[in-house]
């Protein structure tokens, strides 16, 4: 069956970074994006970019271009998302979610959620 | 890259059908037969409900259906249940093959 699963929770101080890990299993790594959501508390999902597995080829937006970096490790089909320059806005669940690469037909498999806490 | 708009809520008894509008702008909902929704439990992962507009996934009810005109993309639940009430997000394919979420939508049943 198709999972993802992601890395515990983190606290992290302002200006620090987070490293965050999505392991995919189940299906054909290379043939879904993997999308980067967060979720503030209480507050709605915001898109933070995607990964291309095949290519490693990467679109962020534009709200986090400078300080996220996303990459992948096909040989152990996980992905990762690292956030840098943390602040307390960046607290927040983090989720991965998968995208088939040629149908832009939404994520229908999504990750438990890592919680980022930021806090001095 | 603006959010798309969405009501913050929305009401409904049970048996009711409800409608909720996602209006974005021609470099997203306009231009792209590409949008998805999302419910979502509390302290859940979103779950894909609706995608390239009005397809549904399989193992979701046909009590949900969506739609589009122009710019404004709208998901409709009919004969809505207590399970129903969760928040709902649609999020379009955007230019530059980006993505946007709408802020969310709170559907109570009353």
């Amino acid at each position: 069956q198709v999972q993802l699963v992601q890395s515990g929770a983190e606290v992290k101080k302002p200006g620090a970074s987070v490293k965050v890990s999505c392991k995919a299993s189940g299906y054909f790594f290379t043939g879904y994006y993997i999308h980067w959501v967060r979720q503030a508390p209480g507050q709605g999902l915001e898109w933070l970019g995607w990964i291309s597995p095949i290519s490693g080829g990467t679109n962020f937006a534009q709200k986090f271009q400078g300080r996220v970096t996303m990459t992948r490790d096909t040989s152990i089909t996980t992905a990762y998302m690292e956030l840098s320059n943390l602040t307390s806005d960046d607290t927040a669940i983090y989720y991965c979610a998968r995208e088939h690469y040629y149908d832009i037909s939404g994520s229908d498999y999504w990750g438990q959620g890592t919680l980022v806490t930021v806090s001095s | 890259q603006s959010a798309l708009t969405q009501p913050a809520s929305v009401s409904g008894s049970p048996g009711q059908s409800i409608t909720i509008s996602c209006t974005g702008s021609s470099s997203d909902v306009g231009s792209y037969n590409l949008v998805s929704w999302y419910q979502q439990h509390p302290d859940k992962a979103p779950k894909l409900m609706i995608y390239e507009d009005t397809k549904r996934p399989s193992g979701v009810s046909n009590r949900f259906s969506g739609s589009k005109s122009n710019n404004t993309a709208s998901l409709t639940i009919s004969g809505l249940q207590a399970e129903d009430e969760a928040d709902y997000y649609c999020c379009s394919y955007a230019d530059g093959s980006f993505r946007v979420f709408g802020g969310g939508t709170k559907l109570t049943v009353l």
